[in-house]
């Protein structure tokens, strides 16, 4: 069965340091999200992304973050300078269509910023 | 606007008891609503989901949730849990647009 995969599952970083988060949706899926999850918060909505670029984004998503589909396969998201409070669980997201309204979730990848 | 109220953070059981989590929505347009579950360290993996349709939902693992409208509630039911069925499950809804809104989450603890 096709999944969502994201890598790294971790990733340990400086704050100001760049990092870039790296997810594979299902190849025939035309929509795809990010979502953090604060260690024991809920899930958060940061982006959508349709058709080369941006649907919506949250408060949450700005200047520092931004996300990119550079090859028809790979869907990341970039945060330019990390902070303390950007330690999360970053999960990718993707939707066949709009009529399904389901969305597959890869892994998440967990983000520690010291 | 939407937003979830998951109003039970935690919920400890039985083996073999019958469990309900609370879900209450509000939005200002039709939705689509969702219960969630994550396994420890694991992602989110889909339960069950309303589109349309009739208002019992039949979900994976056994459990299945009712939409009321008038309540404006999705509470997910299982009428006998096993330990394995130990994990934080949410509630979300989503409108035309697509994005999620979660609740808070509850933390189902089946004890033996």
């Amino acid at each position: 069965e096709p999944e969502v995969t994201q890598t790294p599952s971790h990733q340990v970083t400086q704050m100001g340091q760049e990092v870039i988060l790296r997810c594979v949706p299902i190849s025939n899926h035309l929509y795809f999200y990010w979502y953090r999850q604060i260690l024991g918060q809920k899930v958060e909505f940061l982006v959508s992304f349709y058709n080369n670029e941006i649907s919506e984004k949250s408060e949450i998503f700005d200047d520092q973050f931004s996300v990119e589909r550079p090859d028809g396969s790979n869907f990341t998201l970039k945060i330019r300078s990390t902070k303390l409070e950007d330690s999360a669980m970053y999960f990718c997201a993707s939707l066949p269509g709009r009529a399904n309204n389901e969305q597959f979730f890869g892994p998440g990848t967990r983000l520690t910023v010291l | 606007a939407q937003s979830v109220t998951q109003l039970d953070s935690q919920v400890p059981v039985f083996e073999e008891a019958p469990v309900e989590l609370r879900c209450n929505y509000s939005s200002s347009v039709s939705v689509y609503l969702f219960w969630y579950v994550q396994y420890p360290n694991q992602g989110l993996q889909l339960l069950l989901k309303y589109l349309s349709g009739s208002t019992l939902v039949k979900g994976i693992n056994g459990f299945e949730a009712e939409f009321n409208k008038s309540q404006t509630s999705f509470h997910l039911r299982k009428p006998s849990v096993h330990i394995s069925d130990t994990a934080e499950y949410f509630c979300a809804v989503s409108d035309t647009r697509s994005r999620l809104t979660f609740g808070e989450g509850t933390q189902l603890t089946v004890n033996p």
